[in-house]
């Protein structure tokens, strides 16, 4: 069966500093991946997703950037980091587009 | 591109009494309409989902139902228990075939259904 990976699991940065988050998918091939963050008692936007090895899309211009090294890794990434990336980071992932979506556990980031 | 809205934003119930959710999109091409339940501090979880080639589907005390023409669909939850207690989203998605994030979710803004006691 198919599993998806993240983490850290909590991160605690200060403002300025560099961001790094992992995501892997086992037991699937070329999944669909996908980088929402939630902030507090909101719903979730989508930041990036990918169809492929090299290929991404972003949904909302930011200070974040993504990356997809391997078939079914996926890293979200900061080179400074605002007040406002606080928040909860979920990735997920799809066997095609139109498809169910299956998250991870997620990533609670906090910026101090 | 699609705009999905959800009501209530808050819903509380007694245990044993039914819970109902509401979601409108807007965009007429969205064929897939999943729910999603996230509890506290943990991630969204698929509970139920409908395609548009369909009006009902049941899941023991979950349905869904979809109304096409009005651009609607539901989430009811039966017999609620207060372990039913959490963020419902809803989400629209459409086919490949259509311009744009064509294929990506659209969620909804969540529920937060309390079931009491």
């Amino acid at each position: 069966s198919q599993t998806i990976h993240q983490w850290p699991a909590t991160l605690v940065q200060p403002v300025g500093s560099p961001l790094s988050l992992e995501c892997t998918v086992e037991g699937t091939s070329n999944p669909n991946l996908y980088w929402y963050r939630q902030a507090a008692g909101r719903g979730l936007q989508l930041l990036f997703y990918s169809v492929g090895i090299g290929q991404i899309s972003s949904e909302v211009p930011q200070n974040l950037s993504a990356s997809r090294p391997q078939d079914r890794q996926f890293i979200l990434s900061s080179k400074k980091l605002l007040l406002s990336d606080s928040g909860f980071y979920l990735c997920a992932w799809s066997v095609l587009v139109n498809q169910p979506q299956h998250f991870g556990d997620g990533t609670r980031l906090s910026i101090l | 591109g699609e705009n999905v809205e959800q009501h209530p934003s808050t819903l509380s119930v007694q245990e044993g009494d039914s819970a109902v959710i509401k979601c409108t999109y807007s965009d007429s091409a969205s064929n897939y309409f999943p729910w999603y339940k996230q509890e506290l501090g943990k991630r969204p979880q698929l509970i139920i989902d409908i395609r548009s080639n369909v009006g009902e589907k049941k899941d023991q005390r979950i349905a869904v139902t979809l109304n096409k023409t009005a651009k609607h669909f539901s989430l009811h939850i039966t017999e609620t228990q207060p372990e039913d207690s959490a963020v419902y989203f809803c989400a629209a998605s459409r086919s490949l075939n259509y311009g744009g994030s064509q294929g990506n979710l659209i969620f909804g803004k969540g529920t937060k259904l309390s079931v009491k006691p």
